[in-house]
């Protein structure tokens, strides 16, 4: 099947303005977790869904951060009130079942908070 | 969560030159993966290590996991220019995550 799929590929923002980037996983894959990689910098985990368990919020930044993954599939991860040091690249991926199955990367949303 | 240091953060070789890249934790890994990022692209999985001492090999790459499951490396014998890129281990300490070291760029100069 298709591969992760992440929207929208680009989005630029306003300082203070709230954002929504979506994630689409791999079909019958229970695990998904949301990266931030800032330009040139390593992988910095946020949040990792695993089937109905709660989820792992722990690399979390702010409270400006949240995420949601709705029926176990879609995930929407918002940044509210949006500041400059959140530009970066965020990167979702997806596994079949356990934290130790392999990642599958979407190709990430180019954020850039102007 | 515990971390994973990887080292060196940059390094640039001559093609035809050999590269290594290492992955430490302070304590035992349950697993170790490897993924390489293309510049512009997003980590690919490479390959994934269990067992105490294991090594596997991809052509020119030689993966292998230490005796006490707390390091591993990976060696690129002759790079290419087709080798450039950002090659990250990604650990698992309880088999209930997965966490990411910083990562190596690697620039081949033709």
């Amino acid at each position: 099947g298709a591969g992760v799929s992440q929207s929208p590929s680009n989005k630029v923002t306003e300082k203070g303005k709230d954002v929504e980037l979506r994630c689409d996983p791999i079909s019958g894959h229970t695990a998904l977790y949301w990266y931030r990689q800032s330009l040139g910098q390593g992988l910095e985990f946020l949040i990792y869904f695993q089937g109905n368990s709660a989820p792992d919020k722990s690399g979390l930044p702010s409270d400006r951060f949240s995420a949601e993954r709705t029926g176990g599939s879609v995930s929407t991860l918002t940044i509210q009130r949006t500041q400059q040091e959140d530009s970066a690249v965020y990167l979702c991926a997806s596994s079949l079942a356990r934290a130790t199955d392999t990642q599958y990367f979407g190709p990430g949303t180019r954020l850039t908070v102007l | 969560g515990q971390q994973v240091m990887q080292i060196p953060q940059y390094q640039h070789v001559q093609e035809g030159e050999d590269f290594t890249t290492y992955c430490n934790s302070s304590t035992t890994l349950s697993n170790i993966q490897w993924y390489k990022q293309r510049p512009g692209g997003h980590p690919v999985f490479l390959i994934q290590l269990v067992k105490s001492g294991e090594v596997k090999k991809q052509k020119r790459l030689t993966f292998q996991f230490g005796e006490a499951k707390k390091n591993s490396s990976l060696h690129i014998t002759a790079t290419q220019t087709t080798d450039v890129g950002t090659y990250f281990c990604a650990g698992s300490h309880n088999n209930n995550d997965m966490r990411f070291g910083a990562g190596t760029r690697l620039t081949v100069k033709p």
